[in-house]
């Protein structure tokens, strides 16, 4: 079955990089996905990546895909406070629905 | 565009009142998507339509739920009766399926509280 899971919390301080893990059973996955959720809000995508890359950059973004292991990860460099948020990693396989996994709340302190 | 609209923002009820939920996605998007997020179960995909059409309410909890699409541009998710584990913020979203990667436009929510 789909399951996408996350570590729940993640705490680093002001200006280091941090590293945000999913893991993912469903290897027929075409796009994985990182949203972004802030405090009061609904999830805005963040960014994507093909199941075919093995690396995506945007900006202070890097995303890397393992599809061997099925492990995918979020980096974000020069973190700053107004990162602070809840990020959700998601799978799709050739249909609108996305499975989420259970969001890593992450911390950014001075 | 406005982005996905939900009304109201904030509902508190009694239990085994009847709530309704509203959402009016973005203009131009077929598919919409209603989910329900609590701290103990994360975030759960309650049901989806595309062109107006249920495709999957696997996720939706039990009768009491009902989800309504009459047209592209709104959508009902209702709770009768609702009770206290009913409790959550409760999120549409919309998106274009486009058979590519899928950019799903959330609202901001609705809080709701049964007591």
């Amino acid at each position: 079955g789909e399951d996408v899971e996350q570590s729940l919390f993640l705490s680093v301080r002001e200006g280091d990089s941090s590293v945000i893990n999913c893991t993912y059973t469903d290897s027929s996955s075409t796009y994985l996905y990182w949203y972004k959720q802030e405090p009061g809000a609904g999830l805005q995508l963040l960014t994507y990546i093909f199941s075919n890359m093995d690396m995506k950059q945007d900006q202070r973004l890097t995303v890397l895909l393992n599809k061997k292991d099925k492990h995918l990860s979020l980096r974000i460099a020069d973190t700053q406070t107004g990162d602070s948020a809840i990020y959700f990693c998601a799978e799709s396989y050739n249909t609108d629905k996305l499975i989420f996994g259970t969001g890593t709340r992450l911390q950014v302190f001075p | 565009d406005a982005g996905v609209i939900q009304s109201p923002r904030h509902e508190v009820t009694e239990m085994g009142q009847e709530v309704t939920l509203r959402c009016k996605p973005i203009s131009g998007h077929n598919s919409l998507f209603w989910y329900r997020q609590t701290m103990m179960r994360g975030l759960e995909l309650l049901i989806y339509f595309n062109n107006n059409v249920p495709i999957d309410d696997s996720g939706m909890p039990e009768d009491r739920f009902s989800a309504k699409m009459p047209n592209a541009s709104f959508s009902t998710l209702k709770i009768q009766p609702s009770e206290p584990r009913d409790s959550a913020v409760y999120f549409c979203a919309s998106d274009q399926s486009s058979g590519a990667y899928n950019e799903q436009f959330f609202g901001p929510g609705t809080r709701l509280t049964v007591l």
